[in-house]
């Protein structure tokens, strides 16, 4: 199966910040990946699929990058609703595989 | 406006059979354009893919849980449905269904192409 491992695995930063969180494939996914959001006691939300198209309705602040290997989700300038759970997940093989989780706080 | 709800009982005695139900509103579970997919997630810790299926029959199922899990869809109540057996203590999480696109600009894909709608989620602790 293919590994997801995301960096860092809890960030705290200041309203207005740029934030950024990486995901690495144990091996090429060529893109195919895909990011979700997850506030507390909250099902997750789709942010970004494939590696860099925003689904309907995410704000702008949110990119999403990356290639092969390495992929990241940006966040231009961090709001306080953007407190949340962040997750990758590949959908390269049948075994799908989420990320670890990356917890974002509010400095 | 798509929705998605599980149903299914809280509290499921070690060993038994965990079985949830996700009735699908607002749509067609008999579209060919989707999967429909479970996911759960143990108290504290991250998601896990559990099975996505097709309206027709077609299904795939994380390996690791591969020998104690039936899925089935009841087209004409726009439902599909989990089974899991013999389950311990592990299996207490928070079970999710999901919507998962499958195929995209005429590209069927069987892993999908991401989960876009989801259920709020149903506790299912297993304990005597």
């Amino acid at each position: 199966d293919i590994q997801m491992t995301q960096s860092p695995s809890s960030l705290s930063a200041s309203v207005g910040d740029r934030v950024t969180i990486t995901c690495r494939a144990s091996l090429d996914i060529s893109g195919s990946l895909a990011w979700y959001q997850q506030k507390p006691g909250k099902a997750p939300k789709l942010l970004v699929f494939p590696a860099s198209a925003l689904d309907t309705g995410v704000p702008s602040r949110f990119s999403g990058s990356g290639s092969g290997t390495d992929y990241n989700l940006t966040i231009s300038s961090l709001q306080p609703e953007d407190v949340a759970t962040y997750y990758c997940q590949h959908y390269y093989r049948i075994f799908r595989t989420f990320g670890q989780g990356t917890k974002v706080e509010i400095k | 406006q798509l929705q998605l709800q599980e149903s299914g009982p809280g509290l499921v005695k070690p060993s038994e059979t965990l079985s949830l139900t996700c009735t699908v509103s607002g749509g067609s579970i008999s579209t060919s354009s989707y999967f429909w997919g479970w996911v759960r997630q143990s108290p504290g810790k991250g998601l896990e893919w559990i099975a996505s299926l097709y309206y027709s029959g077609g299904t795939y199922y994380n390996p690791s849980l591969k020998s104690r899990v039936t899925t089935s869809v009841d087209t004409s109540k726009n439902q599909f449905s989990l089974r899991l057996t013999s389950v311990t203590a592990a299996d207490t999480a928070m079970y999710y269904c999901a919507r998962e696109g499958y195929c995209a600009n005429g590209v069927c894909n069987p892993a999908g192409y991401g989960m876009d709608v989801w259920g709020q989620g149903i506790t299912v602790t297993v304990s005597s």
